[in-house]
């Protein structure tokens, strides 16, 4: 069973975009496809904002994006606002039967 | 919207058993995935395991040997026991709905392990 790594910070000013990646060591990241971000805010219940890569989840901006490239995957927030400052944490299923989240990156909006 | 809520204790001994419910409302149980999911402190999320709607569970590999979870339909709620906790099992821990993405989680309840 593998991790996925993610790096621990990224930053942007407002209306800026980010890119965080989540980098799963196994073959079932790629195979699979079932990478999902979320949104955490400390103290509060994680948001599942994109699932199986790209599918924005109810009610999330369009600002947020999912893409996959071989065993990374990324998220996107564009144009970034005050309250995009969290913590995202991505997870997959790397098999088998088991579930893996990333590390986790601080996003702070500068 | 779907909303879930775990309970129990907040201190458990060293050695003892943790057990928390959540329940689940207002929708049915019957149906989905329940997750287990738990934050220590200052430290990222892991994912502990999940229970099928007949029953049938997968835990990580690192927990597996300590972990029962179980589901109550009467109850419309799902438990977790861990079983010889440590200190290192204090953490938030988080219910959730989901087969491998989580799309609805409890608030999160603290358990501190601790004589």
């Amino acid at each position: 069973h593998s991790a996925l790594t993610q790096p621990p910070s990224a930053s942007g000013s407002p209306g800026q975009s980010v890119t965080i990646s989540c980098t799963g060591s196994s073959s079932y990241t790629s195979t699979y496809k079932y990478v999902s971000w979320f949104q955490h805010h400390p103290g509060k219940a994680p948001k599942l904002i994109i699932y199986e890569v790209n599918h924005r989840f109810f009610g999330v901006p369009d600002r947020f994006s999912g893409s996959m490239s071989g065993n990374t995957a990324f998220l996107t927030v564009s144009g970034l606002q005050a309250e995009d400052e969290a913590d995202y944490y991505c997870s997959s299923y790397e098999g088998p039967k088991t579930v893996m989240f990333g590390g986790g990156t601080r996003l702070t909006v500068l | 919207q779907v909303h879930l809520q775990e309970s129990g204790p907040g201190l458990v001994k060293p050695s003892e058993t943790l057990s928390l419910t959540c329940v689940v409302s207002p929708d049915s149980i019957s149906g989905f995935f329940w997750n287990w999911i738990r934050q220590p402190a200052g430290k990222g999320l892991e994912w502990i395991g999940h229970i099928d709607p007949v029953g049938n569970t997968d835990y990580h590999p690192s927990l597996e040997s300590r972990v029962t979870m179980s589901l109550d339909t009467s109850k419309n709620q799902f438990s977790l026991d861990l079983m010889s906790v440590t200190v290192a099992d204090t953490a938030v821990y988080f219910c959730a709905r989901g087969p491998v993405w989580f799309d609805f989680w409890g608030q999160g309840i603290l358990v501190t392990v601790s004589s």
